[in-house]
């Protein structure tokens, strides 16, 4: 039990659907992050929220669309997926970047496939 | 953030201490050494972090040179749920702008725990 629940743990998708992800984390942290980890590639940042507000954004495409209602809670909505953006999809959280050294709490991914 | 290195994969015998090595050589003085593990199917799992003293938690300890070039991540008693791959990180102690959360795993230690 890590403290951050992520749901579905295994999500299959077809190229035209429209899916959302949901993190929730039960540690009072103020800031939540997602990332994408591909298969032998390393761990990429996508987003990341601080006390709601979104304040990074890695370049990511915006068929990828994150919200952020509270500081508890984490969605991704996807929609018009390609095959390559299957991958698992982790979030995280961690008390607000002004604490610096607060290191991320991990979920245990969202595993996606995009058929 | 430095560029770390570890050894692909270590065994060790179940209740024996695992000792993880991480090679930083370029680490600047701001920078924090973090450890994670990732047991396969499951998020990253923060274990320990420091900057030059020396830590301890319920899970291991942090040994790290008078230099900070490089870190030893101790497991005391090594348990057949340790077996995972470890991650060794450096990244800036303090906020910095937009990737200061990126987190850059390596391929980090694939450590069997051998009964």
């Amino acid at each position: 039990e890590t403290g951050v629940t992520q749901t579905p743990r295994h999500l299959v998708m077809g190229m035209t659907n429209k899916k959302s992800l949901k993190c929730e984390q039960h540690l009072g942290h103020n800031a939540m992050y997602w990332y994408k980890q591909s298969a032998k590639k390393p761990l990429e940042l996508m987003f990341v929220y601080n006390f709601k507000e979104q304040t990074e954004n890695n370049s990511v495409p915006s068929r990828f669309s994150p919200e952020c209602p509270n500081s508890s809670h984490l969605f991704l909505h996807l929609h018009t997926l390609q095959p390559e953006d299957s991958a698992l999809y982790l979030c995280a959280s961690s008390h607000s970047r002004s604490s610096y050294n607060s290191p991320l709490h991990f979920g245990n991914g969202t595993r996606l496939t995009v058929t | 953030d430095a560029k770390t290195t570890q050894p692909p994969s270590m065994d060790c015998a179940e209740g024996r201490a695992a000792n993880l090595p991480c090679n930083h050589s370029t680490i600047s003085g701001n920078e924090y050494v973090y450890w994670y593990r990732q047991i396969h199917s499951q998020g990253p799992q923060y274990i320990i972090h420091g900057l030059k003293n020396n830590e301890t938690n319920e899970m291991a300890s942090l040994i790290i040179t008078e230099d900070r070039k490089s870190s030893t991540l101790i497991l005391p008693h090594a348990t057949l749920r340790d077996t995972a791959v470890y991650y060794c990180i450096v990244r800036v102690a303090a906020y910095s702008g937009a990737g200061s959360y990126q987190l850059t795993f390596g391929k980090g230690t694939k450590l069997s725990v051998i009964p």
